[in-house]
């Protein structure tokens, strides 16, 4: 089956800096993905939809300006979470579509970010 | 009413029993419905699609009912394995985005 990575699994940071997380379709290319966040005990909630070549897509209350979404090529899509603060510490999860099932997504392996 | 709402377990269960979880969604208009699984501290995997005339596969039966806007699983013969956290996802009306409800925890007891 179809297969992401991301990359990296575990981040720690200072609080104010920043940290990119990269997500790669390793055998299909994917025009579109998706970032998501999960806090513990929670669901994942959708961040935003990253599409080849344009500009990303944000869910309402997630901001643009801190969380930086560049999908360069059909196989890249990185998110950058900019100055990042304690509450920022969470599970972020990307996923590409497959193109089998409709509505089959397959996810990247998650990045948990601990900002202290 | 949340968007995808199930029940939260957790779920103990001795191995060799059979569970059933249950799941509403709010959409009427939703088109598609999934059973995902996750392990602790992993990405979300598809178990299975849910269609309107129900569909098993080995253990897992999967039913929809459109009436009453409610999804259910049931694992017959649980296994140590089958312990995971149990993801609704609905695929929705006109904005065509996966929703995923909280998860209901299962852990099966040797």
């Amino acid at each position: 089956g179809a297969v992401v990575s991301q990359h990296p699994s575990r981040v720690i940071c200072k609080s104010g800096t920043s940290v990119k997380i990269e997500c790669r379709s390793l055998d299909f290319q994917a025009t579109t993905m998706f970032w998501y966040r999960q806090f513990p005990k929670q669901s994942l909630m959708l961040m935003a939809t990253s599409n080849e070549g344009s500009k990303a897509t944000y869910e309402q209350g997630v901001e643009k300006d801190k969380f930086l979404i560049n999908h360069a090529s059909l196989t890249l899509s990185t998110l950058t979470v900019t100055s990042a603060h304690p509450e920022d510490s969470s599970f972020y999860i990307c996923s590409a579509p497959g193109t089998g099932v409709s509505g089959e997504l397959f996810f990247g392996e998650g990045s948990r970010l601990t900002v202290l | 009413r949340k968007e995808v709402e199930q029940d939260p377990g957790p779920f103990n269960v001795p191995e060799g029993a059979t569970v059933a979880f249950n799941c509403t969604y709010s959409n009427s208009a939703s088109q598609s419905f999934f059973w995902y699984r996750q392990d602790c501290r992993k990405e979300p995997k598809l178990l299975m699609s849910v269609y309107s005339s129900g569909n098993e596969d080995g253990r897992f039966t999967a039913q929809l009912n459109r009436a009453s806007q409610y999804i259910s699983l049931l694992i017959r013969d649980s296994k140590l394995s089958d312990s995971a956290t149990y993801l609704c996802v609905v695929l929705g009306g006109s904005n065509y985005k996966l929703t995923f409800g909280k998860g209901t925890l299962l852990t099966v007891n040797p």
